[in-house]
């Protein structure tokens, strides 16, 4: 069965460069969440959109801007990069914005910001 | 304040034994849900239950249990005779409403079980 894809797997960045996280959905799936997991932390909600829109925040800072698209993918962009933003950022999508609609995850991206 | 808390930072069993992870959750919503994630070494997010506020029957699958319990607001997990696989972090979340009605997912802390051949 398709998954989440995210792209890249892996990527390495200097200070205050820039960088886009792609997350292809689930097929059907019109929701997706945004979480971001440091060094043996869990996983803090970003933010996520529902049938493009975007439908709650969490703790996504200034320099981050996330979009979803007409084909359901979405991109996290990450500006003025800073030492503190290398984590695990994952992506995952469900099937309807609803109470207890199962989080698929994506493989995650690891980002490097040195 | 942690609305999910799993007070179990680390645990590690020998291979064959039983063991449970505790998970405590905090929330004024009369209608949630609770999940079980498993991450292993590879890094991935495994989804491995959903359980509704209202549903407050135990469930088995395979060697895998779970009790929910909603006077205690726990849903604890209990891995029956451990294999080296299960070795993992298991994250306890809890689905609520959150700004604008939409679904929010929040997630525990995390146990990292270690399981000894």
């Amino acid at each position: 069965a398709a998954g989440v894809i995210q792209s890249p797997r892996h990527l390495i960045k200097e200070k205050r460069e820039t960088a886009t996280l792609k997350c292809y959905p689930i097929p059907r799936h019109d929701t997706v969440y945004w979480y971001q997991q440091g060094p043996g932390q869990d996983p803090q909600f970003l933010i996520s959109f529902y049938e493009k829109m975007q439908s709650d925040k969490g703790s996504i800072p200034d320099r981050f801007s996330a979009q979803q698209f007409s084909d359901y993918h979405s991109e996290l962009n990450m500006s003025s990069l800073e030492l503190g933003d290398s984590a695990l950022y994952f992506c995952a999508s469900s099937l309807a914005q609803q109470l207890g609609s199962p989080l698929h995850f994506g493989n995650g991206t690891r980002l490097t910001v040195t | 304040a942690q609305k999910v808390t799993q007070a179990q930072t680390e645990i590690s069993v020998v291979e064959k034994e039983d063991v449970t992870l505790d998970c405590v959750y905090e929330t004024r919503d009369t209608t949630y849900y609770l999940f079980w994630y498993k991450q292993p070494p590879s890094g991935e997010l495994v989804f491995l239950i959903r359980r509704n506020s209202f549903d407050e029957q135990n469930e088995i699958s395979g060697r895998y249990s779970w009790n929910f319990q909603k006077s205690t607001s726990s849903f604890n997990f209990t891995i029956t005779a451990s294999q080296v696989v299960d070795s993992a972090v298991y994250f306890c979340a809890l689905s609520e409403a959150g700004s604008g009605g939409y679904q929010k997912v929040t997630f525990g802390t995390g146990t990292k079980l270690q399981v000894i051949p």
